[in-house]
């Protein structure tokens, strides 16, 4: 059975400091990775999808691949307290399957 | 991103009616349609995944006769939950992906902004 595994949290991080937030999976033919926000009462919202291995960047988000470790990194540079959400990790394998979510991270942003 | 509408965004239903939600894709064409439900504080539950013009494909343990997919077009997928009971309140979020490839915009899943049933 494919799984996502995410620390539930909640992450403390100031404001303004670099929010880490960490997933492994299970499923080694994974090929596909993507970072959700949910805010709290919402729906996810995608924010990432890393397909390669290393580092991707947008804006203040940087996702972070390593197939042969089986994880994947989302950074959040000068983390703001509207970031503050829950962060889901979601995997996918080859062709056109479903994705498979970890329970998420509670990210709390403070002031 | 690819834009996906949910209507309504709240319903308040008395046990043992039925209940439509729809599901639209505004700005490209969803070949598969996924609804979720989550209840509070819980992760998301996949329900079901629909292709345009298939029967939809249920994940275990869900009845598929009490919640009815229909995904007539490429922009169109609706879920109805028939008779339903107090146990059926959740938040009901769909999801919508494109034939495009790795890495192409309409290969991601994108969501609905969900719907908040509540049963009484």
């Amino acid at each position: 059975q494919k799984e996502v595994e995410q620390n539930s949290g909640p992450l403390s991080v100031p404001e303004g400091a670099i929010a880490s937030l960490n997933c492994t999976y299970s499923d080694r033919v994974s090929q596909s990775f993507f970072w959700y926000r949910q805010y709290s009462g919402k729906s996810p919202e995608l924010i990432m999808s890393i397909y390669s291995n290393g580092d991707k960047e947008d804006g203040r988000f940087t996702a972070q691949l390593n197939k042969a470790s089986q994880y994947v990194s989302l950074l959040i540079r000068d983390s703001q307290p509207s970031d503050s959400a829950t962060y889901l990790c979601a995997v996918k394998d080859s062709g056109y399957s479903t994705l498979t979510f970890g329970k998420g991270t509670m990210l709390l942003v403070s002031p | 991103g690819a834009v996906v509408s949910q209507h309504p965004s709240w319903v308040i239903c008395k046990s043992g009616t039925s209940v439509k939600i729809e599901c639209r894709s505004l700005d490209f064409q969803a070949t598969t349609m996924f609804w979720y439900r989550q209840f509070p504080k819980q992760s998301l539950m996949l329900m079901a995944t629909s292709n345009e013009g298939s029967k939809a494909t249920y994940e275990q343990g869900v009845e598929k006769d009490k919640f009815l997919i229909n995904h007539a077009s490429l922009t169109l997928s609706t879920l109805t939950v028939t008779s339903a009971h107090p146990e059926d309140s959740s938040f009901y979020i769909c999801s919508a992906r494109g034939p495009g490839g790795p890495g192409q915009g309409i290969y991601e899943q994108y969501f609905g902004p969900g719907t908040r049933l509540t049963v009484t």
